[in-house]
């Protein structure tokens, strides 16, 4: 069975701190990993994506994340915090690119002050 | 293009009664998810959709819980009775089934339930 667990419910930055965002997986087979972010009263919207390609993965908004098997990890950063970049963060894991369901884990709740 | 589409957007109703939420997806995609989100919670997979088929609905309380893809293009889930623990974000996802980026779930906006 597959599984994410994301390390801390809520994370709080100051803005131009630096980002960590934790997911640690749990696959029987080589994982595809996304991490999306969801903003109020909206649905959820894709921030970056793993599908065996290279380790480190650029996303969207300055966002980036680095595949470590070795760690199981699969842990979001942002080098300088944006006010705007407050909102839920999901880690997702899924069995393959097409066609299976992701599974979420339980989010981070990303705070950023002035 | 359009986004995936979901109504309606709130939805109020008293535990034993019934409700139904609709999607329609982005045109061509061919795969369609109904997730649950508890508030706090991550989204978990109720049901899973290719065209018109089921795919996946072990995690669908059969009980109460119904969706129906008729023609394989829009989407309908309805609960009844509802009991308090519905209440949630009902989340309407669609992918592509060939071609680029076919890893990526889209998502509408959610349709909240309140059950008082």
């Amino acid at each position: 069975a597959q599984s994410v667990t994301q390390l801390g419910s809520h994370v709080s930055v100051s803005e131009g701190a630096l980002v960590l965002l934790r997911c640690n997986y749990s696959s029987s087979v080589p994982p595809y990993l996304f991490w999306y972010v969801q903003y109020p009263n909206q649905g959820l919207q894709l921030l970056l994506k793993y599908t065996s390609a290279a380790t480190l993965v650029k996303g969207i908004n300055g966002f980036e994340a680095e595949f470590k098997k070795s760690e199981t990890s699969f842990h979001l950063t942002k080098p300088s915090a944006h006010m705007s970049d407050a909102a839920e963060y999901f880690c997702a894991v899924s069995r393959s690119q097409a066609g299976t369901a992701l599974i979420f884990g339980k989010g981070t709740t990303l705070s950023v002050s002035s | 293009e359009a986004g995936v589409a979901q109504s309606p957007r709130y939805k109020i109703i008293e535990k034993r009664q019934s409700v139904a939420f609709w999607c329609n997806p982005i045109s061509g995609h061919a795969t369609l998810y109904w997730y649950q989100q508890i508030l706090g919670q991550g989204p978990k997979l109720l049901i899973q959709f290719q065209n018109n088929g089921v795919v996946d609905d072990s995690q669908l309380p059969k009980d109460r819980f119904s969706a129906e893809r008729l023609k394989g293009v829009d989407s309908t889930l309805k609960i009844q009775p509802a009991k308090l623990e519905d209440s949630a974000v009902y989340l309407c996802a669609s992918r592509r089934l060939r071609g680029r980026n076919t890893g990526e779930l889209f998502f509408g906006e959610g349709s909240r339930l309140t059950v008082l």
